[in-house]
C-alpha cells in the first residue's frame, strides 16, 4: 500500500512569511507524529496526535508553530512569521496505534527560510 | 535529555560485526531503532518494550536493559546495505505511565566497506 506522503517536498520562503506543510499518513493509522531534523542531528519531537486531538505538543518550539488534524487523517503543520532558524527537514510519521509504536516516516519537507 | 549514542561513527569491512549503544538519563518504557540513509527518511528496524528484552531478525538484534536505561543494537556479518546513520528513539515514563513521546538519540554513522 501507499506509504506516508508529505507535500511539498521542498519549500523556500522569505523570513516573516507563513507556511503550511502537509502530511498524508498511511490509511488507518491513528497516531501521527511531527518531527524536525537538522543536518547531522536526529529527529526532534514536535507534536503527536491520537486521532484528531493533539495528545502532546510539548515539542513545539513556540507559539508560531501549530498543527491540526481535523478529520483524524491528514495533518497540517503551520508556521507563522518564519525565521531563518526554522530551516530544517520536517518529518511526519504515522503509526497503526500508540500502543504498537513502530513509526513509518514520510520523505519529509525541506524548509528553507531566506 | 537526548539519549547519547556510542560510538559516534564506525567503519567496518563487509562481514564484520558492530555494536551501537544508546543510553538515557530517564526511566524508559520502550526503545526504537531506526536506520536512515543519506537524504532519505528513517526506516524502522525494531522496538523493544520490556526490560531485559532482546529481539532480532536476520543479522540485526537488540537488547534493552531497563534498569540501566540502555539499549544496544547488534549488527553481525555486516553487509554494504547496512551503511547509514542509526538512531535510537526512546520513550520515557512520566509519572510511571507511558508518554508515547519519542526522543531520538545523537545518532551513529556506520559505513560498511567492500
Amino acid at each position: 500500500g501507499a506509504g506516508v506522503s508529505q507535500t511539498p517536498s521542498n519549500k523556500v520562503t522569505e523570513k516573516g512569511k507563513y507556511v503550511e506543510l502537509r502530511c498524508d499518513p498511511i490509511s488507518g493509522h491513528t497516531a501521527l507524529y511531527w518531527y524536525r531534523q537538522s543536518l547531522g542531528q536526529g529527529p526532534e519531537f514536535l507534536i503527536y496526535f491520537q486521532g484528531t486531538g493533539a495528545a502532546d505538543d510539548s515539542g513545539l518550539p513556540n507559539d508560531r508553530f501549530f498543527a491540526v488534524r481535523p478529520e483524524g487523517s491528514v495533518s497540517t503543520l503551520k508556521i507563522q512569521r518564519t525565521e531563518r532558524g526554522d530551516s530544517a527537514v520536517y518529518l511526519c510519521a504515522s503509526s497503526p496505534d500508540l500502543a504498537g509504536g513502530e513509526q513509518y516516516f514520510g520523505p519529509g519537507t525541506r524548509l528553507t527560510v531566506t | 535529555q537526548q539519549p547519547v549514542q556510542s560510538p559516534q561513527a564506525v567503519i567496518l569491512r563487509e562481514g564484520e560485526d558492530a555494536v551501537i549503544n544508546c543510553s538515557s538519563s530517564k526511566a524508559l518504557y520502550s526503545v526504537h531503532w531506526y536506520r536512515q540513509k543519506h537524504g532519505e527518511a528513517p526506516v524502522f528496524l525494531m522496538i523493544l518494550l520490556k526490560g531485559g528484552e532482546q529481539k532480532g531478525h536476520d543479522k540485526i538484534s537488540a537488547s534493552f536493559n531497563e534498569k540501566k536505561q540502555q539499549s544496544s543494537l547488534y549488527l553481525t556479518a555486516s553487509q554494504l546495505s547496512y551503511s547509514g546513520t542509526y538512531f535510537c528513539g526512546t520513550e520515557s515514563l512520566g509519572n510511571l505511565r507511558r508518554t508515547y513521546k519519542y526522543i531520538f538519540g545523537t545518532g551513529t554513522r556506520l559505513k560498511v566497506l567492500a
